[in-house]
This record gives C-alpha cells, structure tokens and sequence, in this order.
C-alpha cells in the first residue's frame, strides 16, 4: 500500500527565509504527487503536482518542488517566504483504490509558521 | 463563479442526534468526495462518488452515511452510530477518477459535539 511521510510536523522560519518542507512516500508503481495548502478554518488549495515529465513543478505563490525517484522524495521548496505563507501543507500522492478508482492518500502535514 | 460550497461552517450535534452536512459543486464535476480532518492527522476518506446514484465506502464510512441524487450534491450524514464525530469535515470534487485528477476542496464544516 502506498503512503505518505512528512517528516517535520512544525518548521518555523523568519521573514524573507527559504523554507524546505519534507515529503517521502512508498509506491511500487508510478506516482503522481500533490502539494496543498490550507490556511487556518479553510478548505485545501492546490499549490502544485506532478504527472510527468520535468521533475521540477513549479506551482503557485512562488512555491516549487522537486521529484526525486531514487530517493523517493517530492520536498516543497520556497526561496523566500512571506509571513502570509503561514499555513499547514499537506503532500499526497494518487494511489490506486478497489473498483479501479483512485484515490488521494495524504501525509499527516506540516505545519510552517513565518515569523517577522 | 465555479467553486464547491459547504454549510454550515459550524455545526453542533447533541448526543444520539443525525446530522446532514451540506455539500454542493458548480463545476460540473463528475466525482465527489468527503473526508474527515483531525489534528495532526491529515485527512481520511470517508465516502466517494464516482457518478449519479453511485458511492462507495472509503476508510472510514462507519457511522455515516452518504446520497448522490444530484450530480451537484453531494450530503454527508453523521449518524449517531458515530461516537467521535468532532472533527473538520472537507468535501472535494474532481472532473473524473483518474490517478492525475486534480481534488478541488470545499471550505469545510466544523462539527463539534455538546
């Protein structure tokens, strides 16, 4: 079965820093990959995903991320945050379900607060 | 302006009480979903649909329960059956099933028991 692991739960950063946020996930088959966002009390926004080809995405809001097969990684990246970057975000990769439907299994997030 | 709506933002259910979460989507999408979020466990899936008068369980479909007579809507009732039902609830909606679908998500109804 496929899942995801998001390995820091918290990542504070300062102002104008790049941030990296961490996801690894297990699939023994091909991936597509998500990066969300969700604001506090809101609903989940779509930041970037990968289907194929480059495995460089870049996404909204300045983000980007990186696929990496070997390492099993899809790291969101951000060269310079703003304190309206503070958000949880979540990774989840497309995984097959019973009935020939996918479904979207999600990392447990990570939550990344931008200080002044 | 195409979007998903869900009310009501908040929601308070009294013990042994069912309660129906309002789910409708303008985008002409086929697939609906429900997915339950607790902290710091991401979000679980409770019931799909893949089309009119179809759904099916997701991974945690005990005490609730779900109607697709709509391509539109899509409600989610919590039934008293479920004993921990505080929780975000998300309903999403993509254009098909398919493993590149994009899930397009709702601004969430929070339920909170008294």
């Amino acid at each position: 079965a496929q899942s995801v692991t998001q390995l820091d739960s918290q990542v504070p950063v300062f102002e104008e820093a790049p941030v990296e946020l961490r996801c690894n996930y297990s699939s023994s088959v091909s991936v597509y990959l998500f990066w969300y966002v969700q604001y506090p009390n809101q609903g989940l926004q779509l930041l970037l995903k990968y289907l194929s080809g480059s495995t460089l995405v870049k996404g909204i809001n300045g983000f980007e991320a990186e696929f990496n097969k070997s390492q099993t990684s899809f790291h969101l990246r951000k060269p310079s945050v703003h304190i309206s970057d503070t958000a949880e975000y979540f990774c989840a990769v497309s995984s097959s379900f019973r009935g020939g439907y996918n479904k979207l299994i999600f990392g447990a997030g990570t939550r990344l607060a931008v200080h002044p | 302006d195409g979007g998903i709506t869900q009310s009501p933002k908040y929601l308070f259910r009294k013990e042994g009480q069912n309660v129906t979460l309002s789910c409708e989507q303008n985008l002409n999408h086929d697939a609906m979903y429900w997915y339950r979020q607790d902290p710091g466990q991401g979000l679980r899936l409770i019931y799909y649909s893949q089309i009119v008068n179809d759904f099916q369980k997701g991974d945690i479909a005990e005490g609730y329960s779900v109607s697709r007579e709509k391509k539109e809507s899509f409600p989610l009732t919590v039934t008293s059956a479920q004993k921990n039902p505080t929780a975000f609830y998300l309903c999403a909606s993509s254009m098909g099933t398919g493993r590149e679908e994009t899930q397009y998500f709702g601004p969430g109804t929070r339920l909170l028991v008294l």
